[in-house]
């Protein structure tokens, strides 16, 4: 079953524009991470945020995390048309396993 | 090499038959990783190894499904009498796995299984 659950399922935009993609999880985690993935390629890790942080950047990247409503944000900024691909959220959750779990993804289309 | 190497890329394959993918990780990378991907969704988790072992193969569907990482480096994903059901990208990471945690997974282009 899928841990993480992306929202919305997908997303169009048009360049310029800021894209927000939202995460939820149901259990307690160490941290949270999210990917992107170009169409027929494999996933590429963007950023982690740790369980006890609320918000990190990267370049035009801001992540947020609410441990409390156990949900997590990813905010594109000034969006181009090569961010088109999708974005998923992976946990890695308190349970003892040793892998992420990862959500069913946002499908971001960005229209130049 | 400079990433995670998946062979084959693609792979067809008539209901029935024996398959094999290889994954080659990251070098030093200790915890290697394999996902399942059917189209539109994310990743599912199948098998985790650290070094030889495999410390989690809780994700495997079934006994058709069996994984080896002998040398602790290469690993290689191996399904029995493959089902129609059985088609989809398989995603082989690895990680340093330095900590308590997990971190960062550096993911392969994966193997595209597709079954008949």
């Amino acid at each position: 079953s899928q841990q993480g659950e992306e929202d919305p399922q997908a997303l169009s935009i048009q360049e310029g524009e800021n894209a927000t993609m939202n995460c939820s999880y149901k259990t307690s985690i160490n941290n949270l991470q999210w990917y992107r993935q170009n169409s027929g390629r494999g996933l590429v890790h963007l950023i982690l945020i740790r369980s006890n942080e609320r918000e990190k950047h990267s370049g035009r990247l801001r992540v947020t995390l609410d441990t409390s409503k156990k949900s997590s944000s990813l905010l594109i900024t000034a969006s181009r048309a090569a961010d088109t691909a999708s974005y998923f959220c992976a946990t890695d959750d308190r349970t003892g396993r040793r892998a992420l779990t990862f959500g069913s993804g946002t499908r971001l289309q960005v229209q130049p | 090499g400079a990433g995670v190497s998946q062979t084959p890329s693609n792979k067809v394959t008539e209901k029935g038959k024996y398959v094999e993918l290889r994954c080659d990780p990251i070098s030093g990378h200790t915890a290697l990783y394999w996902y399942r991907q059917s189209l539109g969704q994310g990743p599912e988790f199948l098998i985790y190894f650290q070094g030889t072992g495999a410390a989690d193969d809780s994700g495997l569907p079934n006994d058709r499904f069996f994984a080896v990482r002998p040398e602790g480096s290469v690993s290689t994903l191996k399904i029995q009498r493959t089902e129609r059901g059985d088609s989809a990208v398989y995603l082989c990471a690895s990680s340093l796995q330095t900590g308590g945690d997990t971190g960062e997974l550096f993911f392969g282009e994966g193997s595209r299984l597709t079954v008949l």
